[in-house]
């Protein structure tokens, strides 16, 4: 079966550009997920979809970030503009139910440097 | 108060050691717990559930403790590659997002 697709995986990016990040998740998984994971810290849910429905948007900076699912399976998450403080590594996730731990993937992530 | 609060580690201990990770959590409702495991720059991957009645998986052991919103994982007779960072993860409601701590950094020496 195949995994959690991301692309690109390394971006480089001055500050005040934009970037943006591709997410195929698992066949036939309704949830899809977006974190961003600072060095050193867990990951934090940027975004949550179910189907192309947005579930839980209140941790995304909205002036900023913008994230799409419009056909309820492939996704895509911008910065634009980005700050330095937007460096991270971008995981995104699916699952078969939406919240279930033993049900999520994740992709290898997109590493986002900001200089 | 943050919502899920682990132990700030790291913990560098010697090949057949026993190690044990704390969390805890702040909201009282939360449904379901997991403890993920991260290798360096990798993505996280579920290691065990956690169970009210305990959850034993080999080496390691899960216990739930929700009157004291607490949770924990030990680790048995530690082996070189279970060096990684230990997530603790907790859903708190039906079809919401887990909600990760920050992780606690395990190195086992030879």
């Amino acid at each position: 079966e195949a995994g959690v697709a991301q692309s690109p995986r390394y971006k480089i990016i001055e500050k005040r550009q934009s970037v943006a990040f591709w997410c195929n998740p698992i066949s036939g998984h309704a949830t899809l997920y977006w974190y961003q994971q600072i060095l050193g810290q867990g990951p934090k849910l940027l975004i949550q979809f179910q189907n192309n429905g947005v579930v839980d948007d209140s941790q995304l900076p909205k002036d900023r970030f913008s994230a799409e699912r419009l056909k309820g399976v492939d996704s895509t998450l911008k910065i634009q503009p980005a700050k330095l403080e937007d460096s991270a590594v971008y995981l995104c996730a699916s699952s078969l139910f939406a919240g279930d731990g033993n049900t999520i993937y994740f992709g290898e992530g997109s590493w986002l440097t900001v200089v | 108060r943050k919502e899920v609060e682990q132990d700030p580690g790291p913990f560098n201990v010697p090949e057949g050691a026993t190690v044990a990770f704390n969390c805890t959590y702040s909201n009282s409702a939360s449904q379901s717990f997991f403890w993920y495991r991260q290798d360096c720059r990798k993505e996280p991957k579920l290691l065990m559930s956690v169970y009210s009645s305990g959850n034993e998986d080999g080496r390691f052991t899960a216990q739930l403790n929700r009157a004291s919103q607490y949770i924990s994982l030990l680790i048995r007779d530690s082996k070189l590659s279970d060096s990684a960072t230990y997530l603790c993860v907790v859903n708190p409601g039906a079809g919401t997002a887990l909600i990760f701590g920050k992780g606690t950094t395990l190195s086992v020496s030879s």
